[in-house]
């Protein structure tokens, strides 16, 4: 297995550009999330998903979109990028039941500057 | 509201020696506590993942304790390698968010181990 995958790992937007960051994970997880993480602040949920065709919003979710076609795919969305958006993101999914329930698995993270 | 501290944030230990680190929340309403290591410029990799029914779990040379009542988990870090150089990070998923991917993560301690 891949785990969680994320594209691309570093980008560079200018203030007001719109772009996607893609994620995937191949572990037919309900459960997805996308975090950012900025010093001082650590890691905050910006949006979550239970399934396919559900989402819902986390604790910082302006400016951001997603949704969830696929169980694999839960992409985000910066509708208009801002410098206050520069962060690094990770995307991450969880399973559930057993003993693993809703153990948390990570990918590698995109490293985003709006200039 | 929930709150996850980490402390001490800084520590610089010579190689061989064993090692906690300690992490406190506020709310012992906790689904579960999962122990995660960063290292730099890289993802979040679970590296233990307790129940809230669960005392303790065991990974190598890792051991990680819970003790809801007080809010505290420890991770103790067994003949410490510099390998283990890293930031090790505390997150509790908070009661009735199990169908979220909703962690709170503490702000992390940065560990380094010298040969």
């Amino acid at each position: 297995n891949a785990g969680v995958t994320q594209t691309p790992k570093f980008q560079v937007l200018k203030t007001g550009q719109s772009m996607t960051l893609q994620c995937a994970q191949d572990m037919n997880h309900e459960y997805m999330s996308w975090y950012r993480q900025d010093p001082g602040m650590g890691l905050r949920l910006i949006h979550y998903s239970v399934g396919a065709g559900i989402t819902d919003q986390g604790e910082v979710p302006n400016g951001y979109n997603v949704s969830r076609s696929t169980t694999e795919d839960f992409p985000l969305r910066l509708l208009s990028a801002a410098p206050s958006q520069t962060s690094v993101y990770f995307c991450a999914s969880s399973v559930t039941g057993g003993q693993s329930s809703y153990e948390q698995y990570f990918g590698p993270g995109t490293r985003l500057t709006v200039t | 509201k929930q709150e996850v501290t980490q402390i001490p944030a800084a520590l610089s230990v010579p190689e061989g020696e064993n090692l906690v680190l300690n992490c406190s929340f506020t709310d012992s309403a906790i689904y579960n506590l999962q122990w995660f290591r960063q290292d730099p410029g890289k993802g979040l990799t679970s590296l233990l993942l307790i129940q809230s029914s669960q005392r303790e779990q065991t990974s190598g040379r890792l051991n990680a304790s819970l003790d809801k009542s007080s809010g505290r988990s420890t991770l103790y870090i067994a003949a410490s390698q510099p390998g283990d150089s890293a930031t090790y990070l505390c997150a509790v998923r908070p009661w009735g968010s199990g169908n979220t991917g909703k962690l709170i993560f503490g702000q992390g301690t940065t560990l380094q181990v010298k040969p």
